[in-house]
């Protein structure tokens, strides 16, 4: 079945600092990723759609300066969340629409900013 | 995407069938439904979807009233592995983003 991984699974970084989160779809193409944050106790947040070499597309309120996604391949979209600060931790989590695996999503990335 | 109504929890007993109900009366008539549970910090697994249909597969059973306006997801001998938030989400055509409402956090109990 399809599988989209990940990386990394969790990470650790200073407030200011800039984290760089990677979602591959491994054995399919994927046209469109996306990418979601979830708080504790609460449902996923849509934050941003990618589409394999446009721009992507923003959920109100999402800043699109803060949350840098880059759609480069049909197989790699990343998340880079720049100058993270507490308030950004939480758990990121990508999926990608493949034309005959619909929906899959990655295992997810727990952000803690320090 | 039309709006999903989900019980925030439920309990069901280790081996019994466990009926998850969806609402959705605001379906339109190229939306599907779609079923996805996340296990704690981990990322949603597919379970079924269907769009007019009763569907079935290794996972659980998708029974959809005539109407669509809602739906119950079946898993039919339940497991504590099967502990985990369920999703109902209602999709339009393809390409269109998953929208995930509150969800059930289901419980199973030994």
């Amino acid at each position: 079945g399809a599988v989209v991984s990940q990386h990394p699974s969790w990470v650790i970084c200073k407030s200011g600092t800039s984290v760089k989160i990677e979602c591959r779809s491994l054995d399919f193409q994927a046209t469109t990723m996306f990418w979601y944050r979830q708080f504790p106790k609460q449902s996923l947040m849509l934050m941003a759609t990618s589409n394999e070499g446009s721009k992507a597309t923003y959920e109100q309120g999402v800043e699109k300066d803060k949350f840098l996604i880059n759609h480069a391949s049909l197989t790699l979209s990343t998340l880079t969340v720049t100058s993270a600060h507490p308030e950004d931790s939480s758990f990121y989590i990508c999926s990608a629409l493949g034309s005959d695996y619909g929906y899959t999503f990655g295992s997810g990335t727990r952000l803690t900013v320090v | 995407d039309a709006k999903t109504t989900q019980p925030p929890s439920m309990d069901c007993a280790e081996g019994r069938a466990a009926n998850l109900p969806c609402n959705h009366s605001t379906i339109s008539g190229n939306e599907y439904v779609y079923w996805y549970r996340q296990i704690h910090s981990q990322g949603p697994q597919y379970i079924i979807h269907g769009l007019k249909n009763n569907e079935t597969n290794e996972m659980a059973s998708l029974i959809i009233t005539e109407d669509r306006k809602s739906s119950t997801l079946i898993l039919p001998h339940a497991t504590l592995r099967d502990t985990a938030v369920y999703y109902c989400i209602v999709r339009g055509a393809a390409g269109n983003k998953l929208t995930f409402g509150g969800g059930t956090r289901v419980l199973v109990k030994p």
